[in-house]
C-alpha cells in the first residue's frame, strides 16, 4: 500500500508559467516532508521541505505547501524553467522513534517544461 | 567533497549470480540507507544503519538480499543469489543529523547503480 501517492506521472508546462506538482498521504503520523528532484543518470537531490507545523514553505521560485486535514501537499514552481525538467519525488518522515530517519517516496512525476 | 559515491555504476550479470554493490558515504555523516528504485515501486528503502550499526531492515525483499557497514567509510548490499525481477536502479544515501531543522533529514543520494539481471 502506498502511503505516499504521486497520482500524476507526467506533467508538461510551458516555460515562465507555474508548475504545480501534487502528492497525497494517508498516514497522519507522517510529520516532516520533503520534495527531491531528479535528473536521469544521476541520483535525487534535496529540493524543499516543510514541517507539518507549517502550512507554507518558500525558498527561491520554489514553494510547498501543505493541508493537513486533506493530507495533501503541493510544490509550486514559477515560474518555471526548461532546467527544472526533472522527475520529482515527494517524500514523509514519521517520527517513530529509533525509526525517525525513515522516508517514504512517492513513486514520482517527471515534469517537462518546454522552451 | 566528492559526494556519495558508487560503484559499480552499471551491473549486467546472469540469474543464479551474487551481485555486490558498493557505497562510500558522505565523511562525516552517520546514517546510510540503500534504496531500490522501480518502475512498479519507485524509491523505496531497503535498510538503514546509523554509526554501522543496522536500524532497520524491514524494506529488504527477502534472504537473498544482505547489506553490511563494515566502517563509516564503505558500505555493501549483496544479493545472492540473483534474479530478473532484482533488475533496478539501487542507491545509497547518507545523511547527518544535528545540522539544523533545515537539513533534518536531508539525504544526500549517491548516482546509482543500474542492475540488470538477464
Amino acid at each position: 500500500d502506498q502511503q505516499v501517492k504521486q497520482n500524476s506521472p507526467s506533467l508538461s508546462v510551458q516555460e515562465g508559467r507555474i508548475s504545480i506538482l501534487n502528492c497525497d498521504y494517508t498516514n497522519s503520523m507522517f510529520d516532516y516532508f520533503l520534495w527531491y528532484k531528479k535528473y536521469p543518470a544521476e541520483g535525487p537531490t534535496f529540493l524543499i521541505s516543510i514541517s507539518s507545523i507549517k502550512d507554507k514553505n518558500e525558498d527561491g521560485r520554489f514553494t510547498v505547501f501543505l493541508n493537513k486535514s486533506a493530507k495533501h501537499l503541493s510544490l509550486h514552481i514559477v515560474p518555471s524553467q526548461p532546467g527544472d525538467s526533472a522527475v520529482y519525488f515527494c517524500a514523509a518522515r514519521q517520527n517513530s522513534g529509533g525509526s525517525n530517519y525513515k522516508l517514504t517516496f512517492g513513486k514520482g512525476t517527471l515534469l517537462t517544461v518546454n522552451p | 567533497d566528492a559526494g556519495v559515491i558508487q560503484s559499480p555504476r552499471h551491473e549486467v550479470t546472469e540469474m543464479g549470480q551474487e551481485v555486490t554493490l558498493r557505497c562510500k558515504p558522505i565523511s562525516g555523516h552517520d546514517y546510510l540507507f540503500w534504496y531500490r528504485q522501480t518502475m512498479m515501486r519507485g524509491l523505496e528503502l531497503l535498510i538503514y544503519f546509523n554509526n554501522n550499526v543496522p536500524i532497520d531492515d524491514s524494506g529488504m525483499p527477502e534472504d537473498r538480499f544482505s547489506a553490511k557497514m563494515p566502517n563509516a567509510s564503505f558500505s555493501t548490499l549483496k544479493i545472492q543469489p540473483s534474479e530478473p525481477r532484482d533488475s533496478a536502479v539501487y542507491f545509497c544515501a547518507s545523511s547527518s543529523r544535528g545540522q539544523g531543522s533545515s537539513s533534518y533529514n536531508e539525504q544526500f543520494f549517491g548516482p546509482g547503480t543500474r542492475l540488470t539481471v538477464l
